[in-house]
């Protein structure tokens, strides 16, 4: 198993642009979320899905989109980067939707706004 | 409004000598309880967690770490570090019921090892 991949692993983007950041699981895992980690914050949630078809929102969603058509890619929207949303993100995954499931995560992109 | 926190943000300690790494949270009831470590360049892997039970849990890489309900904590310790333990930790949260896998993390203690 590759577990939970992310592309690309870098990015550079001008503000106003728009980009997706790819995630996938090949562990037939049902719940799948991003998180973004900025120094000194953690990493805090910003949108999550418990099954193909089903997305909900996370702690800090502005400015980003999801959708998950199948159970293994879960890619994030950027529709207009601003600096505010320079970060590394990561996708994670889990087998069940409850709390005490373990999350495994992906290597994460480094993304930049300039 | 749940939260964790991680009082240190920098350790730095000198291989073979012990470790402990804070963590306290603020939640409505006692939640499940993670540690996770971030090595430089990489994502997160998962070194151990609470449900319920013994409060001394253990974990992979050597660690363990104790629940205290009373202090609302959740230390990490090891009682010997290694240079390659050098990394960030992440103590973290996640909802008893009710709620999705939605973790809440704290801000991270980031490890440094001397030789």
């Amino acid at each position: 198993n590759a577990g939970v991949t992310q592309t690309p692993k870098f990015q550079v983007l001008k503000t106003g642009q728009s980009m997706t950041l790819q995630c996938a699981q090949d562990m037939n895992h049902e719940y799948m979320s991003w998180y973004r980690q900025d120094p000194g914050m953690g990493l805090r949630l910003i949108h999550y899905s418990v099954g193909a078809g089903i997305t909900d929102q996370g702690e800090v969603p502005n400015g980003y989109n999801v959708s998950r058509s199948t159970t293994e890619d879960f890619p994030l929207r950027l529709l207009s980067a601003a600096p505010s949303q320079t970060s590394v993100y990561f996708c994670a995954s889990s087998v069940g939707l409850a709390g005490y499931n373990e999350q495994f995560f992906g290597p994460g992109t480094r993304l930049t706004v300039l | 409004a749940q939260s964790v926190t991680q009082p240190d943000i920098h350790i730095t300690v000198s291989e073979g000598a012990s470790l402990e790494l804070r963590c306290n949270y603020s939640y409505g009831a006692t939640p499940y309880l993670f540690w996770y470590v971030q090595s430089p360049g990489q994502g997160l892997q998962l070194l151990l967690k609470y449900f319920s039970g013994d409060t001394l849990v253990q974990g992979i890489k050597g660690f363990e770490a104790e629940f205290k309900r009373s202090q609302s904590s959740f230390n990490l310790r090891k009682p010997s570090v290694h240079w390659s333990d050098a990394a960030e930790y992440f103590c973290a949260v996640g909802p008893l019921s009710g709620g999705y896998n939605k973790l809440i993390f704290g801000a991270g203690t980031r490890l440094a090892v001397h030789p």
